[in-house]
Formats: structure tokens, C-alpha cells, sequence
């Protein structure tokens, strides 16, 4: 079975600061990639996903994902964040027989 | 439309109690899906119904049953709540032709 690994438990970074939070996955097919986030006490939030063509993804809220094949990788990046991007993301892969396996989370605080 | 909804936000339950968690959609979705939240853990995957009629079971089915009563509803049974069943659940439903799920808000659950 597909599995996701998401290295950083917390990331802490300062408002306006870039921001780049990683995703390894392991599945030995063409995986289906995908980024959620969740707000305290809310559900999750599709923000991007990749199936296939071009690597480099756009989401929402200015959020950006790049699929690397030879890193196993589907990173996810912001140029600048915001004090409302403050939230847990949660990388996911995805099979063709329904079954989709999330990583742990990495909770990203913003400092003022 | 109201999405993926779900009911209750919160319940208390004593050890060997029983409840149902309800999730409702009106996205059309064919798929419905119910997962467990635990921290550090990610989500994990306990049922699915991949179409009206069909249920089977996801990573962590031990203790929960669920069935698909029509196409918008999915609900999810605890026949012997245990504190080990303490949790946040999600429900989210996905169309055929497309891998991403859609979340509804959770329901957390605390059983002592």
C-alpha cells in the first residue's frame, strides 16, 4: 500500500517569509498527489493536486506543489505567507481502488 | 449547497455505550469515506462505500460499522464505544471521475 511521510512536525516562520513544507510518498504506481489544509477545529481543504502532465501545480490561497518522480517528493511552497496561513497541512496520496493515506501533519505557526 | 455535512459536531459517550455519526452530501458524490483524525496519526482510512449499495472496509474497521443507507448518507455505528475510539471523525464523499475528496467538518468524539 501507498504510504506518505511528512518530515517537519512544526515549522515556525515569520510573516512575509517564504515557506516550503515537504512530502515524501511512497506508492509504485503514477500516484495521484494531493495537499489539504486544516484550520483549527475545521475539516480539511483541498488546496492542489497532481495526477498527471505538468509537475509544477497552482492551488489555492497562492499556494504552489511540485512533483518530483526521481525524489519521491510533492513539495509544497508559498513565496510569502500570511498570518492566516497559520493551520495543519496534510500531504495525501491517492490509488486507483479508493484507498487515500495521509501524512501526520505539519502544523505551521506564523510569527508576527 | 451544504457539501458534506455531518452529525453531531460533539458527543460524550460512557465506555460500552453505543451511537451512530451521520454524514450527509448533496454534491452528488458516488464515493462516501469515514475517517479517524489522532494526533500525531494523520487520518486513517475505517470505511468506505465506492458506490450506493457497497461498503468495505479501510486501515482501521475494528470496532465501527457503517452503512450506506442511499446515495447522499453514509453513517457510521459504534455498537461498544471504547476509549480507544476516542477521536475526530470525517466523513467525505468524491465523484467517480475524480480522486480528490471533500471533507465535512468532523465530529469529535470522547468516550471515558
Amino acid at each position: 500500500a501507498q504510504s506518505v511521510t511528512q518530515p517537519d512536525i512544526h515549522i515556525t516562520v515569520s510573516e512575509g517569509a517564504s515557506l516550503e513544507l515537504r512530502c515524501n510518498y511512497s506508492y509504485g504506481a503514477t500516484p495521484y498527489l494531493f495537499w489539504y489544509v486544516q484550520s483549527p477545529g475545521q475539516g480539511l481543504q483541498l488546496l492542489l493536486k497532481y495526477f498527471s502532465g505538468d509537475t509544477l501545480v497552482q492551488g489555492i490561497k497562492g499556494f504552489e506543489a511540485e512533483f518530483k518522480r526521481s525524489q519521491s517528493s510533492f513539495n509544497l511552497r508559498k513565496p510569502s505567507v500570511h498570518w492566516s496561513d497559520a493551520a495543519e497541512y496534510f500531504c495525501a496520496v491517492g490509488a486507483y481502488n479508493n484507498d487515500m493515506r495521509f501524512g501526520a501533519g505539519t502544523r505551521l505557526t506564523v510569527k508576527p | 449547497n451544504a457539501g458534506v455535512t455531518q452529525t453531531p459536531k460533539f458527543q460524550v459517550l460512557k465506555t460500552g455505550q453505543s451511537m451512530t455519526l451521520q454524514c450527509a452530501q448533496d454534491m452528488n458524490h458516488n464515493s462516501m469515506y469515514w475517517y479517524r483524525q489522532d494526533p500525531g496519526m494523520g487520518l486513517r482510512l475505517i470505511y468506505y462505500s465506492a458506490s450506493e449499495g457497497t461498503t468495505d472496509k479501510g486501515e482501521v474497521p475494528n470496532g465501527y460499522n457503517v452503512s450506506r443507507l442511499n446515495k447522499r448518507e453514509f453513517s457510521l455505528r459504534l455498537e461498544s464505544a471504547a476509549p480507544s475510539q476516542t477521536s475526530v471523525y470525517f466523513c467525505a464523499g468524491r465523484w467517480t471521475d475524480s480522486y480528490e475528496q471533500y471533507f465535512g467538518p468532523g465530529t469529535r468524539l470522547t468516550v471515558t
